[in-house]
């Protein structure tokens, strides 16, 4: 089955540094991938997500990035603030019947820094 | 509030009791999705349902799990004899799909509800 690898586990910036987490998953048929912000005791919420046709996505200081060749996507977030300190995880999802679940990555706790 | 919603928030209970979670996911979303979340992991698939219809379950949903969304509306989850190892957040999905090979499939999580199994 997809197995889904995240890395740093933590990530530790400055406000108004970028900050950059990059996850791996290993079933070529995955095609859907995104990404979840979860703040302390609330779930997980979707912040972008990218689909097997398209190589980048951005939106606003946000962008995720997919390479299908490496099986590998990661997640981009520019002029970082303190409110955007938090736990984010990668996800990735097969398709067709069988297929709907979400896999997730283990997580990558980033801390911001006023 | 039009999000998908959870009850309880929190349930604390002795080990060997029953409980039983409630999930509401937002309108007109037909697939319905259980995680669970332990302290320091990203959230594991359960089960899943395509209106009411069950059709995908996890190998770590053991016989003491059981889960319904009759009518297709929400979803109950309930755990029989509880074990320490049950105490975990129980996270709620919803999406809306075309069919079961549905491109779009976007899950919105609802808040959880924390389990602590004494």
């Amino acid at each position: 089955g997809e197995n889904v690898e995240q890395h740093p586990s933590t990530l530790s910036v400055q406000e108004g540094d970028s900050a950059v987490i990059k996850c791996t998953y290993s079933d070529s048929a995955s095609n859907y991938f995104p990404w979840y912000k979860q703040e302390l005791g609330k779930g997980p919420q979707l912040i972008i997500d990218i689909r097997s046709n398209v190589g980048e996505k951005k939106d606003q200081r946000i962008a995720v990035t997919l390479n299908k060749t490496a099986k590998h996507f990661s997640l981009h977030i520019t002029e970082t603030q303190p409110e955007d300190s938090a736990v984010y995880f990668c996800a990735a999802k097969g398709r067709g019947t069988g297929f709907q679940k979400l896999v997730f990555g283990t997580g990558t706790r980033l801390l911001v820094s006023p | 509030d039009t999000g998908v919603s959870q009850d309880p928030r929190h349930k604390i209970t002795k080990r060997g009791q029953n409980v039983t979670f409630r999930c509401d996911p937002i309108s007109e979303h037909n697939r319905l999705y259980w995680y669970r979340q332990t302290l320091g992991q990203g959230p594991e698939f359960l089960t899943y349902f395509q209106n009411e219809a069950q059709l995908e379950k996890s190998r770590l949903l053991s016989d003491r799990f059981s889960a319904e969304r009759p009518k297709g509306s929400f979803s109950t989850l309930e755990i029989q004899r509880t074990e320490q190892g049950d105490s975990a957040m129980y996270l709620c999905a919803s999406s809306f799909s075309l069919g079961l090979a549905g491109l779009t499939d976007t899950q919105y999580f609802g808040p959880g509800t924390r389990l602590t199994v004494l």
